[in-house]
């Protein structure tokens, strides 16, 4: 299957600083990259799909000046958390598409974010 | 709007016994895919399979098998002769549009324990 990879795995940050998260595709071009939220024991919320050159579409209720999506190339995208705060501590993780018609997305390791 | 309901929340066997965890989705769509991912403690998901709407054959892989009926608007996955290394959560999965934009809904996932 196709490689995505996210980098770091996990980050310790104080509150008020800004913390970005990459998501690349491996072996593939990834015109499509999503970003999901998973809290504790919970299921993964959508955040955000992320286009290759185009600004991102947020889902309901994810606040875009926070989270800043950037798809600059076809195998890298990013997500940036401005001014963390402690209720932002959650496991980020992405998925790429390869843009060839396959269907399923391929998820990356993963990010643990922690605010203090 | 799509929905994806998996009801067990935990389920607890013993090696070397079967377990079906059950997915029932929800779409006025025609055409739809559906996925499970399995979620180690490491975080990653790991994609398992997708299957498309118009195709109802079950699916044998290894001791993995899934059981597709639109009749009742479910996608249940069953491993046979459960192993330790089958401990995670697993995640049902429903994405209706194809081409690159289309977003995956997770359900809340079943977490699996099997132990010795």
């Amino acid at each position: 299957g196709a490689v995505v990879s996210q980098h770091p795995s996990w980050v310790i940050c104080k509150s008020g600083t800004s913390v970005k998260i990459e998501c690349r595709s491996l072996d593939f071009q990834a015109t499509t990259m999503f970003w999901y939220r998973q809290f504790p024991k919970q299921s993964l919320m959508l955040m955000a799909t992320s286009n290759e050159g185009s600004k991102a579409t947020y889902e309901q209720g994810v606040e875009k000046d926070k989270f800043l999506i950037n798809h600059a190339s076809l195998t890298l995208s990013t997500l940036t958390v401005t001014s963390a705060h402690p209720e932002d501590s959650s496991f980020y993780i992405c998925s790429a598409r390869d843009g060839r018609g396959r269907t399923e997305a391929f998820f990356g390791q993963g990010t643990r974010l922690t605010v203090v | 709007a799509q929905k994806v309901t998996q009801a067990q929340t935990e389920i607890s066997v013993v090696e070397k016994e079967d377990v079906t965890l059950d997915c029932v989705y929800e779409t006025r769509d025609t055409t739809y895919y559906l996925f499970w991912y399995k979620q180690p403690p490491s975080g990653e998901l790991v994609f398992l399979i997708r299957r498309n709407s118009f195709d109802e054959q079950n699916e044998i892989s290894g001791r993995y098998s899934w059981n597709f009926q639109k009749s009742t608007s479910s996608f249940n996955f069953t491993i046979t002769a459960s192993q330790v290394v089958d401990s995670a959560v697993y995640f049902c999965a429903l994405s209706t549009r194809t081409g690159t934009a289309s977003k995956l809904t997770f359900g809340t996932g079943t977490r699996l324990q099997v132990t010795l």
